[in-house]
């Protein structure tokens, strides 16, 4: 079953912009992280919220966790077409949770438009 | 360092026919994972391993058998290959709780 679901499914935007995925979940978590995937290529992590944690920052990216509505948000600023890539929201389980057993959700493919 | 290694990056196999695709780790990793891709589904779990001789099932472990003899090699073996595995897998690796998990380019697998 899949535990995340990120929203919208696609995304389409001029460079410069800003982008907004959006991720929810069904079970009790230890974290959440969000991964990227470029086209025919292995997934590159990007960031890692912890679940007492609810807002991170790393160079461009912002990510939330609202762990009562258990929902998370990745704000991707200032897009640039190198940006374009599919971003997987990933879970790690609260009991006995570790990187090893991630449920992701289906993705959501971003489209940065030169 | 190489990070996670796949090989090989494609393969087509006849239903009925079976496989082993490798992944190798040089990061001293204790944790590991086989995931399948499929379109519109995002990763599911086949199974994981937390050490040298201990592993588990995932969500979708049917028709895929592992074992993990040392800490860096994690195969993935199809007994019996089906339509239904036509598949990119993805081996991954890891140190402990909360910390990333670490992919490999994959591996295109087509069965016909």
């Amino acid at each position: 079953s899949q535990q995340g679901e990120e929203d919208p499914q696609a995304l389409s935007i001029q460079e410069g912009e800003n982008a907004t995925m959006n991720c929810s979940y069904k079970t009790s978590i230890n974290n959440l992280q969000w991964y990227r995937q470029n086209s025919g290529r292995g997934l590159v992590h990007l960031i890692l919220i912890r679940s007492n944690e609810r807002e991170k920052h790393s160079g461009r990216l912002r990510v939330t966790l609202d762990t009562s509505k258990k929902s998370s948000s990745l704000l991707i600023t200032a897009s640039r077409a190198a940006d374009t890539a599919s971003y997987f929201c990933a879970t790690a389980p609260n009991s006995g949770g570790s990187n090893y057993k991630l449920t992701f959700g289906k993705g959501t493919l971003l489209t940065v438009n030169p | 360092n190489a990070g996670v290694t796949q090989t090989p990056k494609f393969q087509v196999l006849k239903t009925g026919q079976s496989m082993t695709l490798q992944c190798a780790q040089d990061m001293n990793h204790e944790y590991m994972s086989w995931y399948r891709q499929d379109p519109g589904m995002g990763l599911r779990l086949i199974h994981y391993s937390v050490g040298a001789g201990i592993t588990d099932q995932g969500e979708v472990p049917n028709g895929y058998n592992v074992s993990r003899s040392t800490t860096e090699d994690f195969p993935l073996r199809l007994l019996s290959a089906a339509p239904s595995q036509t598949s990119v897998y993805f081996c991954a690796s890891g140190r402990g709780l909360n910390t990333e998990a670490f992919f490999g380019q994959g591996t295109r697998l087509t069965v016909v």
